[in-house]
């Protein structure tokens, strides 16, 4: 069974340019997360769906990034317009859902690093 | 202030001895999990002990939980240097719906 896929695995970009991360799930994942990994700080929470719907977006820095996932399965992350302090990882996670409250493992991806000059 | 730190930040032994590694969180939970992330890579989970549990093992991992002091601690007996990795705790926290606190992290190296 395929693991949480990522594209792409590394972007480079200017400031002021949009970048588009997708995020694929493992199949039958009905949350999915995303993650951000500034340089030198901690794995921050980003947003958080349940099939198609946003069930908490409390991370999100701003709204210069928007979340998507439409169809409910693969997810799109656009930051429009990046700025430097975009640059970092960014991870999504996926996992079953009805598995009941305190019982739910997080399967990651191996992220995209997005590197913004 | 982001719950969930983990103390030593970086730590280097010796294949075979043991490394411990600690997390202490603020808020009340429904589990903590950790994570191991190698160079480049993306984030591997370990093992996850629930709330109402006090310790856990899976293979050369042993996880304790103390919820009166709200902290953990990763045990890794016989290191090996396939173990030389960053390992993070993360918490879900009481009423949220999945959402994981990431502590900083601490990088173990494991000499050959």
């Amino acid at each position: 069974e395929a693991g949480v896929t990522q594209f792409p695995s590394h972007s480079v970009i200017e400031k002021g340019q949009t970048v588009t991360l997708r995020c694929d799930p493992i199949s039958g994942h009905d949350n999915l997360y995303w993650y951000r990994r500034v340089m030198g700080k901690e794995i921050k929470f980003l947003l958080h769906f349940v099939k198609e719907s946003k069930q908490d977006e409390s991370g999100m820095p701003n709204n210069r990034f928007l979340a998507e996932r439409t169809g409910g399965t693969y997810s799109t992350l656009k930051v429009q317009p990046a700025e430097l302090e975009d640059s970092g990882v960014y991870f999504c996670a996926s996992s079953p859902l009805g598995s009941g409250r305190g019982h739910n493992e997080q399967f990651f991806g191996p992220g995209t690093r997005l590197t913004v000059l | 202030s982001q719950q969930g730190e983990e103390d030593p930040q970086a730590l280097s032994i010796q294949e075979g001895e043991n490394a411990t590694m600690n997390c202490s969180y603020k808020t009340s939970i429904n589990n903590l999990q950790w994570y191991r992330q190698n160079s480049g890579r993306g984030l591997v989970h370990l093992i996850l002990i629930r709330s109402n549990e006090r310790e856990k093992h899976s293979g050369r991992l042993r996880v304790t939980l103390d919820t009166s002091k709200k902290s953990s601690s990763l045990l890794i007996t016989a290191s090996r240097a396939a173990d030389t990795a960053s390992y993070f705790c993360a918490t879900d926290r009481s009423g949220n719906t999945g959402k994981l606190i990431f502590g900083q992290g601490t990088t173990l190296q494991v000499k050959p």
